[in-house]
């Protein structure tokens, strides 16, 4: 069955340190696969997505992501972290035509 | 046009209420999507639409819930006899079926408080 896993329930890093929030999926056939960011009583803000192509993608705010087929995963990244990017995030594939998402991280960057 | 938009931001009901949600799309978005979010969780699918046809509803959606999408643009979602259960956060999301302009956007939600 179609699933998104986040490993992480949150992850804690200083300011100017990279960091990498992780998600591994699972379902049959090339992957859409999509990173949000939620701030507190908010909705989701889109970060970035694979759909094909390259699989490094750039996307919001200085983020990027890797997508790696063998190892079924699409790890998010930021080379160096701001206190602003604490946040939640998710991280979501495509399936049957609609999104099916992980249970989220929880970003912490401390100054 | 600004992106999705959803009206009430927050509404606080009495159980065995009726509420009803609206969502307008960005305009030139043929699909429309309601997801809930609970506490802690990521967001759960409930329904989608294709311009006017609601073509997939979740097993969540129960016989209290109904969506609607009138000539294919806004659409609202009701819960008939809200129960505490219910409270949540609904997300609205509209989406294209164009390549170049491929993704889901979301909109603020609405965030339902049952007492």
């Amino acid at each position: 069955a179609q699933s998104v896993a986040q490993p992480e329930d949150q992850v804690n890093v200083a300011e100017g340190n990279p960091l990498t929030v992780k998600c591994t999926y699972s379902v049959s056939g090339n992957p859409y696969l999509f990173w949000y960011v939620q701030y507190p009583n908010r909705g989701l803000q889109f970060l970035l997505k694979y759909i094909t192509g390259d699989n490094l993608v750039k996307g919001s705010y200085g983020f990027e992501a890797e997508f790696n087929k063998s190892q079924t995963s699409f790890h998010l990244k930021k080379p160096s972290a701001l206190v602003s990017d604490s946040a939640l995030y998710f991280c979501a594939v495509e399936y049957g035509n609609k999104l099916v998402f992980g249970a989220g991280t929880i970003l912490r960057v401390k100054s | 046009d600004t992106g999705v938009s959803q009206d009430p931001r927050h509404k606080i009901t009495k159980r065995g209420q009726n509420v009803t949600f609206r969502c307008d799309p960005i305009s030139e978005h043929n699909r429309l999507y309601w997801y809930r979010q609970t506490l802690g969780q990521g967001p759960e699918f409930l329904t989608y639409f294709q311009n006017e046809a609601q073509l997939e509803k979740s097993r969540l959606l129960s016989d209290r819930f109904s969506a609607e999408r009138p000539k294919g643009s806004f659409s609202t979602l009701e819960i008939q006899r809200t129960e505490q259960g219910d409270s949540a956060m609904y997300l609205c999301a509209s989406s294209t079926l164009e390549m170049g302009d491929y993704g889901y956007t979301f909109g603020s939600g609405t965030r339902l408080t049952v007492v």
